[in-house]
């Protein structure tokens, strides 16, 4: 299996613009995460799906972030418009049927994005 | 409030001792703690999950604790090598009713040829 693939692997933006991170889960896995680290705040928990549906969207800092999963191998975040303090990376993660929500996490290699 | 308090401070061994980490936590009552390995540029990678009722759990020359009283979990890894140094973070499953898993900030490991 190829793992969680994240594109863009590096972008850079400049303030005002709208970004798009792509995330394509392992199949079969039921649950996909989205987290942002920062060295100020480590990894923190934007948004999580269970079977396409969002169940717990109160990571995601303000209405400038959007997430969605359109069908069961694909996911984006947006970020629109992007300021400067939204610079970190971005992590999609999987989770496998039967794991539940609190199962082993299976971690993309990350979207390091920084605005200008 | 909710924390997960790894140390922040590097820790810097000498190849072929014992590495012990530690993961604190406050306000929270986890069924189980997971362990992940983070090296620089890359994602987290899942190394062990310990339940509440096992008090030690064990995988090639990492071991883990998990002491409910003292709310903390140990990691340790045995004769350590180069190859270890990297970041590990402990997560716990987010309380006030979230049930996806909130991570602790990590401790950097070098371990010194």
């Amino acid at each position: 299996d190829a793992g969680v693939i994240q594109s863009p692997r590096h972008e850079v933006t400049e303030m005002g613009q709208e970004v798009t991170l792509r995330c394509k889960p392992i199949s079969g896995h039921d649950y996909l995460f989205w987290y942002r680290q920062t060295m100020m705040r480590g990894l923190e928990l934007l948004i999580y799906f269970n079977n396409n549906v969002p169940i717990d969207d109160s990571g995601m800092p303000e209405d400038r972030f959007s997430a969605k999963m359109p069908n069961a191998s694909f996911s984006t975040l947006k970020i629109q418009p992007s300021e400067p303090r939204d610079s970190a990376v971005y992590f999609c993660a999987s989770s496998p049927r039967g794991a539940g929500v609190t199962g082993e996490l299976f971690f993309g290699e990350g979207s390091r994005l920084t605005v200008l | 409030s909710q924390k997960i308090e790894q140390n922040s401070e590097a820790l810097n061994i000498q190849e072929g001792k014992t590495a012990t980490l530690t993961c604190n936590y406050t306000n929270y009552s986890p069924a189980y703690l997971q362990w992940y390995r983070q090296d620089p540029g890359r994602g987290p990678v899942f190394l062990l999950l310990i339940r509440e009722n096992e008090k030690e759990k064990r995988k090639e020359r990492l071991k883990v604790t998990f002491d409910t009283t003292l709310k903390q979990s140990l990691f340790h890894i045995t004769a350590s090598q180069p190859a270890d140094s990297a970041t590990y973070l402990c997560a716990l499953r987010g309380g006030t009713g979230r049930r996806a898993l909130t991570f602790g900030s990590g401790t950097r490991l070098q371990v010194q040829p």
